[in-house]
């Protein structure tokens, strides 16, 4: 494998509370991503981030927040779980240590649901 | 800005009949290809891409994608299904000029049916 984890693998939570979800990766790329899998969406980017300290919104950021202290690890949490959230969250990193154009590698994701 | 559209989001295939998954782009620059496939409960792993050189592309379990710049495509075809086949496929495309990120299809779930 890639070396690329995600933890943890399920979670259940109640609406309202905050809930964090982690992605480290041991391979020292640059790009990492956080996407939500949902039936008839595919993949929607939340968040990214290029390096430490520096990330970007995607096309469904709203309730979702990303840190990146360090090259490793990208935390994604979400401020105050809805049900809107249940969903399958991937986490991914460039293939390339310093470009995103040439492919990415996913974890094995982490299935949310917010009751 | 990027599109990428797949048509059809399920196909149906006899276990040993070609399988073809098509991609559409919508691009002023012709971007980096990619198809990945996803098994159940499973991550999406790469299956092939495209970036400069040849534009008939051989990936992992004996896929393989044209690109054709004039049509914006990019399909995926396997000569003969399996039933292992059976899976999401979703096809993505990354700018080569500008940006940060991929855009992906909805995805094509494959049904192999014995």
């Amino acid at each position: 494998d890639a070396g690329i984890t995600q933890s943890p693998r399920h979670k259940v939570t109640e609406t309202g509370t905050p809930v964090t979800l982690r992605c480290h990766q041991t391979e020292n790329h640059r790009y990492m991503y956080w996407y939500r899998q949902d039936p008839g969406h595919g993949l929607r980017l939340i968040h990214y981030s290029y390096g430490v300290k520096d990330t970007d919104k995607g096309e469904v950021s709203d309730g979702y927040s990303v840190s990146r202290s360090k090259t490793e690890d990208f935390l994604l949490t979400l401020e105050s779980a809805t049900s809107s959230q249940t969903s399958v969250y991937f986490c991914a990193i460039s293939e390339s240590s310093r470009s995103p154009h040439y492919g990415y590698t996913f974890g094995s994701g982490t299935r949310l649901t917010v009751v | 800005a990027q599109s990428v559209t797949q048509l059809g989001s399920h196909v149906s295939v006899s276990e040993g009949a070609l399988v073809l998954l098509r991609c559409n782009y919508s691009s002023s620059v012709p971007p980096y290809l990619f198809w990945y496939v996803q098994y159940p409960n499973q991550g999406l792993q790469l299956l092939l891409k495209y970036t400069t050189g040849a534009t008939l592309v051989k990936g992992i379990n004996g896929f393989e994608a044209e690109f054709k710049k004039s049509e914006t495509s990019f399909h995926l075809t396997k000569p003969s299904a399996h039933m292992s086949d059976a899976a999401e496929y979703f096809c993505a495309v990354s700018p080569t000029n500008t940006g940060n990120q991929f855009y992906f299809g909805t995805g094509t779930s494959l049904t192999v049916i014995p």
